[in-house]
């Protein structure tokens, strides 16, 4: 098993720019989620997935989009770039039904992006 | 909604030591799970340590201990014997439990603490 992937691992972008940031994991994972980790601040839930085709907000959601068509993929979007978006993104994922929130979340190894 | 603090943002201990992070934790809930993570400089999230609300027995994964303290809603990590590979952020998160399955019961993420292990 790969676990958790993502890609790009470093991204710079000027303002106004887009693009997607990519998250894949093998483990047949009903939930998936995006962090930011921003230094003092921990991290901070973007959006999340309990399936495919179900997406919901989190803490921190403007300026980002998500889509779920299948179990394996949760792209983050960033429609508009700005320097606020500089940060660290994590993808995670764990199983969803029946151990009650007690799993493991798995996280992929992070995408530094920084906005100019 | 829930809150979780974590009021040492760097702590430093000596190589062999004993060292104790500390989190607290704000919620209405009786059912829920505490995780420790470990963020080395790789970046990668690793998990520490998990605590079951409704479990009195403190966990124990080999050096890493907790203490859970329900009624004052602490959860302290305490890492005996501490090695230089420990040096790292430590993030304290909190999960509600859900009955029907969790879909929606998110990870809540404390400020985290940086641990320095001197030699």
């Amino acid at each position: 098993n790969a676990g958790v992937t993502q890609t790009p691992k470093f991204q710079v972008l000027k303002t106004g720019q887009s693009m997607t940031l990519q998250c894949a994991q093998d483990m047949n994972h009903e939930y998936m989620s995006w962090y930011r980790q921003d230094p003092g601040m921990g991290l901070r839930l973007i959006h999340y997935s309990v399936g495919a085709g179900i997406t919901d907000q989190g803490e921190v959601p403007n300026g980002y989009n998500v889509s779920r068509s299948t179990t394996e993929d949760f792209p983050l979007r960033l429609l508009s770039a700005a320097p606020s978006q500089t940060s660290v993104y994590f993808c995670a994922s764990r199983p969803l039904w029946g151990d009650r929130g007690r799993a493991e979340q798995f996280f992929g190894p992070g995408t530094r992006l920084t906005v100019l | 909604a829930q809150t979780v603090t974590q009021s040492q943002p760097e702590m430093s201990v000596q190589e062999a030591e004993t060292v104790t992070l500390s989190c607290t934790y704000d919620t209405s809930e009786s059912d829920y799970y505490l995780f420790w993570y470990k963020q080395p400089p790789s970046r990668q999230m690793i998990l520490v340590i998990r605590q079951e609300a409704y479990k009195q027995q403190n966990a124990t994964e080999n050096r890493f201990s907790v203490n859970f303290q329900k009624a004052a809603k602490s959860f302290s990590l305490k890492i005996s014997d501490s090695q230089l590979g420990d040096a790292a952020m430590y993030f304290c998160a909190y999960r509600s439990a859900d009955s029907y399955g969790g879909a929606t019961n998110k990870l809540i993420f404390g400020t985290g603490t940086l641990l320095a292990v001197q030699p």
